[in-house]
């Protein structure tokens, strides 16, 4: 079954430092997400992107934050300078539709020292 | 943002055991779905509920969705070992985006 894939699956950065996480979204799917969840919280809404331009945002997504889809395949999640409470599980999600069911990926950990 | 209170947040069962976890809100859905996940995974969708008063069977797992579009549980039959797991409920928020609950952390054990 098709799925969506991100990397790395672990990224360690300094406070501070650009970071992009990747992710392959499922061949045929037109609407692509990031949620992240924090440690010991829920999952939250990032953003939204279709037809390659953001749909909806979240108040965490501020200006810091930055989305990409550089190619036919890859979707990018770019935090410029990061600070310590950006650590967190980064998930990439995708669908066919808007309103049909979510596909995610496995995530990216991404711990800010 | 729509807020969704899972209930309860933990649960520690014996196999064998019947359980039902809940999914609430004071406010009305178009569609909720039901996650599972699994330490260091993402959330893998179980089933979506989008009629009032729907009910969703998946084998030993029976999702139900509240008449007024506002409530869902999910009804586990002879829990066994591999349905350790964090449930999780989520509704479209605005647009597209879910919002999602903070889940029912699951154990069953042998």
């Amino acid at each position: 079954e098709p799925e969506v894939t991100q990397t790395p699956s672990h990224q360690v950065t300094q406070m501070g430092q650009e970071v992009i996480l990747r992710c392959v979204p499922i061949s045929n799917h037109l609407y692509f997400y990031w949620y992240r969840q924090i440690l010991g919280q829920k999952v939250e809404f990032l953003v939204s992107f279709y037809n390659n331009e953001i749909s909806e945002k979240s108040e965490i997504f501020d200006d810091q934050f930055s989305v990409e889809r550089p190619d036919g395949s890859n979707f990018t999640l770019k935090i410029r300078s990061t600070k310590l409470e950006d650590s967190a599980m980064y998930f990439c999600a995708s669908t066919t539709n808007g309103d049909q069911p979510q596909h995610f990926g496995d995530g990216t950990r991404l711990s800010i020292l | 943002t729509q807020l969704l209170e899972q209930s309860p947040q933990f649960l520690s069962i014996q196999e064998g055991e019947n359980l039902t976890v809940y999914c609430n809100s004071s406010s009305v859905f178009s569609s909720l779905q039901w996650y599972r996940q699994e330490p260091g995974e993402g959330p893998v969708l179980l089933v979506t509920v989008v009629t009032g008063g729907e009910v969703k069977k998946l084998k030993r797992l029976t999702f139900q969705f509240g008449d007024a579009r506002k409530d869902s549980s999910l009804h586990i039959t002879a829990a066994q070992p591999g349905d350790t797991g964090l449930y999780l409920c989520a509704g479209e928020d605005s647009g597209y985006a879910l919002n999602f609950g903070k889940g029912t952390s699951l154990l069953v054990t042998p």
